[in-house]
């Protein structure tokens, strides 16, 4: 079946640091990846991006990797600031034309000043 | 910068009413979705709808919910008869292309069933 999940439902970091937060994918078809952040009373904001064609891709403080070997996508925020504290979920295609996105679990990323 | 907005942010209703939530999509976005979210839980697929009509929709999205696109602006989610377990924040998206494009999302309409 098709699942997307995350290995840590938190993670706590101080301001400053650098944050990694990984998901795991189960649809080895999936070729369109994306990360949204979610802030408390609000709709998930589009972060970053990645194809299937790509093992990287960087953005502004983001860094989004991708291991399709063993299904494996991760988000780096570096100098991870107190705004960044959000949950954060990604989600995948699920392959084909398909233009929905299957979501994970999330993990809470709480930023510590 | 362009959004999508969502009315009502929250919406009480008595269970077996019949809601209608209210989505304005980014203006020159060809697809549209609806998404939802029970609380604590991940964010769900429930359907998406281009040129006027249902491209795909969930197992979630049964005969008691319907969409529909009223005017040229305008992006609805119909709950006919509402159930205690459809209590839950309702997203709406769009987007300027279908397939691997990102999607943006509306600050959601909580919907409480009671």
């Amino acid at each position: 079946g098709e699942s997307v999940g995350l290995h840590l439902p938190t993670l706590s970091v101080q301001e400053g640091d650098n944050s990694i937060i990984n998901c795991a994918y189960s649809n080895s078809a999936s070729d369109y990846f994306i990360w949204y952040k979610q802030e408390s009373g609000k709709g998930p904001q589009f972060i970053i991006d990645i194809r299937s064609n790509m093992d990287k891709r960087q953005g502004q403080r983001v860094t989004v990797l991708l291991n399709k070997t063993v299904k494996h996508l991760s988000l780096q925020i570096a100098a991870t600031q107190p705004g960044d504290s959000a949950v954060y979920f990604c989600a995948e295609n699920g392959g084909g034309a398909t233009n929905k996105l299957i979501f994970g679990t999330g993990t809470l990323l709480a930023v510590q000043p | 910068e362009p959004e999508v907005t969502q009315t009502p942010s929250h919406q009480v209703t008595q269970m077996g009413q019949e809601v209608i939530l209210r989505c304005v999509p980014i203006s020159n976005h060809l697809y549209f979705y609806w998404y939802r979210q029970i609380l604590g839980q991940k964010v769900e697929f429930l359907v998406s709808f281009y040129n006027n009509e249902i491209s795909e929709k969930s197992e979630i999205f049964d005969d008691q919910f319907s969409v529909e696109r009223p005017d040229g602006s305008n992006f609805t989610l119909k709950i006919r008869s509402t159930k205690l377990e459809d209590s839950a924040m309702y997203f709406c998206a769009s987007s300027v292309k279908g397939a691997n494009t990102e999607a943006f999302f509306g600050q959601g309409t909580r919907l409480t069933v009671v």
